[in-house]
């Protein structure tokens, strides 16, 4: 079955330091999303891709944020600068024309 | 803003139905997910509801009402493993806004 997949797994960083978050949504899919979960907390919406460009972004996506779609698979999610606060799980979804948003298994982003 | 509401816990015995109710905001609704996370785990899918009725999934049925706002999951035959957060999310344009999770505990 097919299936959304994220790398790393778990990224360590140091305050300041830029990340990259990589994805890679379902092969037949058009509509690609960043989520975060802070631990404990719920989760919560970061911003949706479709035609290559932002569909809607969140308050929390400022310009510390970036998305991009370098190639026909990958989805990727750019933090400058990361803060402490940044620390969550980060989750990639994707959705075909069935509207049915599947998620990755996520990212442990900690930030120290 | 568009709050999303489900109660926090729930506890239900093994064998047994459990119902999780969600309201949610109905201006500019497009459809109602629903996700079951385990801990430390990615929310899988359930279900999606757009028009008013009941999708039935195996053990698993999901209720939409568009106009009172509401929505229901009706969990049957429970099991062990059905002990996990079940998440009620709503696709407001292109953003799906998620409720802070039910949290179901499943005794024997």
């Amino acid at each position: 079955e097919p299936e959304v997949t994220q790398t790393p797994s778990h990224q360590v960083t140091q305050m300041g330091q830029e990340v990259i978050l990589r994805c890679v949504p379902i092969s037949n899919h058009l509509y690609f999303y960043w989520y975060r979960q802070i631990l404990g907390q719920k989760v919560e919406f970061l911003v949706s891709f479709y035609n290559n460009e932002i569909s809607e972004k969140s308050e929390i996506f400022d310009d510390q944020f970036s998305v991009e779609r370098p190639d026909g698979s990958n989805f990727t999610l750019k933090i400058r600068s990361t803060k402490l606060e940044d620390s969550a799980m980060y989750f990639c979804a994707s959705m075909g024309i069935e509207d049915e948003q599947y998620f990755g298994p996520g990212t442990r982003l900690t930030v120290t | 803003g568009q709050n999303i509401d489900q109660p926090t816990e729930m506890t239900a015995t093994e064998g047994a139905i459990v119902q999780i109710n969600c309201t949610y905001q109905t201006s500019g609704f497009n459809g109602l997910f629903w996700y079951q996370q385990h801990a430390g785990e990615a929310p899988t899918f359930l279900s999606y509801n757009v028009l008013d009725g009941l999708e039935e999934k195996g053990r698993f049925s999901s209720f939409l009402s568009r106009s009172k706002g509401y929505s229901y999951l009706l969990l049957k035959e429970l099991q062990m493993k059905d002990s996990a957060s079940y998440l009620c999310a709503v696709s407001y344009g292109n953003k799906l806004v998620f409720g802070a999770g039910t949290i179901l505990r499943v005794k024997s």
